[in-house]
C-alpha cells in the first residue's frame, strides 16, 4: 500500500469549512483512497472513499487530485463533534485491508 | 441496528496473567478484524477472519496471542501471559465482503487493557 503524509494536527473554528490534506505520491492506479475518523474514546468510523472522481456524502466531500498523488477531505461546516483524528488510507482493495498511519488530529474551537 | 459489541470495555491485570476479549460483530458481517492501538498511534491489524477462517494473522504474536471465531460469528482474542507492553486498546471491527460491495469496516468501542 502507498505511504501517506498528513499534518499531525490542524485547528478550525466551529461552523467554518475545514480542508484536511493527504499526500500519497506512491499510490497505484487501482488504489482506493479511504478516509476514516476516530472520535475520542471510540473506534474509527468510515467517512468517505473514492478512486478517481471527487465524491460527496452526508458527512464530507473528497477532492482527489488529477494525478491522484494527493487528496483533500472537506468538512463543509465544522462542528465540535467533528473533533477527531482523521486517517487517510490508500489501499489496493475495496476496504477490507486498512493500514492506518498516524492521521491528523483536528481540533475545533467554539 | 446494534453495532459491534466488545467486552469488557476496560481491563486491568498484573503481568503474566491471562486475559481475554470478546467481540460480537454486526449481524450478517462475514469478515471480522482485531486491531491493536497504542496511545497516539493508528490501529494495527492483528488478525482478519473471513467466516471461521483466519485469512491474515501475520501480525499476530503467536507465542502469546491467540484468537478464535467459532461458527463464524463472535470472536475471542486471548493473551497468555500478558506483558507490560501489551497495554493498549484492542479494537474489533466487522464488514460484509460481498462480490460487488464496498467493505466499510464498522468498529467497536474497544477494550482498554492495562497491564501492571
Amino acid at each position: 500500500d502507498a505511504k501517506t503524509t498528513q499534518p499531525n494536527s490542524m485547528e478550525s473554528n466551529e461552523e467554518e469549512p475545514v480542508h484536511l490534506p493527504c499526500n500519497h505520491s506512491t499510490i497505484s492506479g487501482t488504489d482506493y483512497i479511504h478516509w476514516y475518523r476516530q472520535l475520542p474514546s471510540q473506534g474509527p468510523e468510515y467517512v468517505i472513499h473514492g478512486l478517481t472522481s471527487n465524491v460527496n456524502n452526508r458527512m464530507a466531500s473528497l477532492a482527489i487530485a488529477e494525478d491522484r498523488k494527493s487528496s483533500t477531505l472537506i468538512l463543509h461546516r465544522a462542528t465540535l463533534r467533528d473533533a477527531a483524528v482523521y486517517y487517510c488510507i490508500p489501499t489496493r482493495n475495496a476496504g477490507n485491508m486498512l493500514t492506518f498511519g498516524g492521521g491528523t488530529r483536528l481540533m475545533v474551537k467554539p | 441496528e446494534a453495532g459491534v459489541v466488545q467486552s469488557p470495555r476496560y481491563k486491568i491485570i498484573e503481568k503474566k496473567q491471562p486475559v481475554a476479549f470478546w467481540c460480537n460483530p454486526i449481524s450478517g458481517h462475514n469478515t471480522l478484524y482485531w486491531y491493536l492501538q497504542n496511545l497516539g498511534q493508528g490501529p494495527e491489524l492483528l488478525i482478519r477472519y473471513e467466516n471461521e477462517e483466519a485469512v491474515d494473522d501475520s501480525q499476530l504474536p503467536k507465542d502469546r496471542f491467540s484468537a478464535e471465531r467459532l461458527k463464524g460469528v463472535d470472536s475471542t482474542l486471548k493473551i497468555q501471559p500478558a506483558e507490560l507492553g501489551d497495554s493498549a486498546v484492542y479494537l474489533c471491527a466487522s464488514s460484509y465482503a460481498g462480490s460487488r460491495s464496498y467493505n466499510e469496516q464498522f468498529f467497536g468501542p474497544g477494550t482498554r487493557l492495562t497491564v501492571l
